[in-house]
């Protein structure tokens, strides 16, 4: 079936530095795929998506690219702030039958002042 | 912003007993959800609902849960007999339409502790 595997946390940044939380998936056909924020005692929240390979989302300047080649679906962002600390959920939609998300086990990122 | 309210947001109880999660999805999506994080675990699906009928459920939702769209605004999940390995958060969410392009919009969740 299909699954999404992210990279084990907590990241622990300063504040400024570069992020990358790693995402990659299983899945048949071309799926759908998203970043989810849940920032502390808060819902999940839609970041960003790409619905085809090369698609970059982009969103509060974090970005990722559908990576079809690698089947990855890195988030990046350039310069982190304190505010930015959240769990991250990498998930991915089917292209097909199924239309249920599924979801990492969600990346906790600290960003320190 | 629209968003999804879930009540309480934290549950405790004893091992056996009933409890119902709460959800108020946003007024004009059609699809609901309900899903759970088992501490450390994945985010995993139970059931999403439509047009007031179950369309699709997981393994992990068998005969101890059920859902229901009491009125027009509700959304509820029932866990009937709970265990100890029910103890998890529980998300709500609804979601426009089917099609892979929508995301989700999720509630705060509840935290569920049974003990």
């Amino acid at each position: 079936g299909d699954s999404v595997t992210q990279m084990e946390g907590p990241v622990t940044l300063s504040e400024e530095a570069f992020l990358t939380i790693n995402c990659t998936y299983t899945a048949t056909g071309y799926p759908s795929l998203f970043w989810y924020v849940q920032y502390p005692g808060e819902g999940l929240q839609l970041l960003l998506k790409a619905t085809k390979a090369d698609d970059k989302g982009s969103n509060k300047g974090f970005e990722a690219t559908y990576r079809k080649e690698t089947t990855s679906f890195h988030l990046e962002k350039g310069s982190v702030q304190v505010s930015d600390s959240a769990v991250y959920f990498c998930a991915l939609r089917p292209s097909g039958g199924s239309y249920i998300p599924t979801f990492g086990r969600g990346t906790s990122l600290i960003v320190h002042p | 912003e629209p968003e999804v309210t879930q009540t309480p947001s934290h549950q405790v109880t004893q091992m056996g007993q009933e409890v119902i999660l709460r959800c108020v999805p946003i007024s004009n999506h059609l699809y609901f959800y309900w899903y759970r994080q088992i501490l450390g675990q994945k985010v995993e699906f139970l059931v999403s609902f439509y047009n007031n009928e179950i369309s699709e459920k997981s393994e992990i939702f068998d005969d101890q849960f059920s859902v229901e769209r009491p009125d027009g605004s509700n959304f509820t999940l029932k866990i009937r007999s709970t265990k100890l390995e029910d103890s998890a958060m529980y998300f709500c969410a609804s979601s426009e339409g089917t099609d892979r392009n929508y995301g989700y919009t999720f509630g705060s969740g509840t935290r569920l502790t049974v003990v």
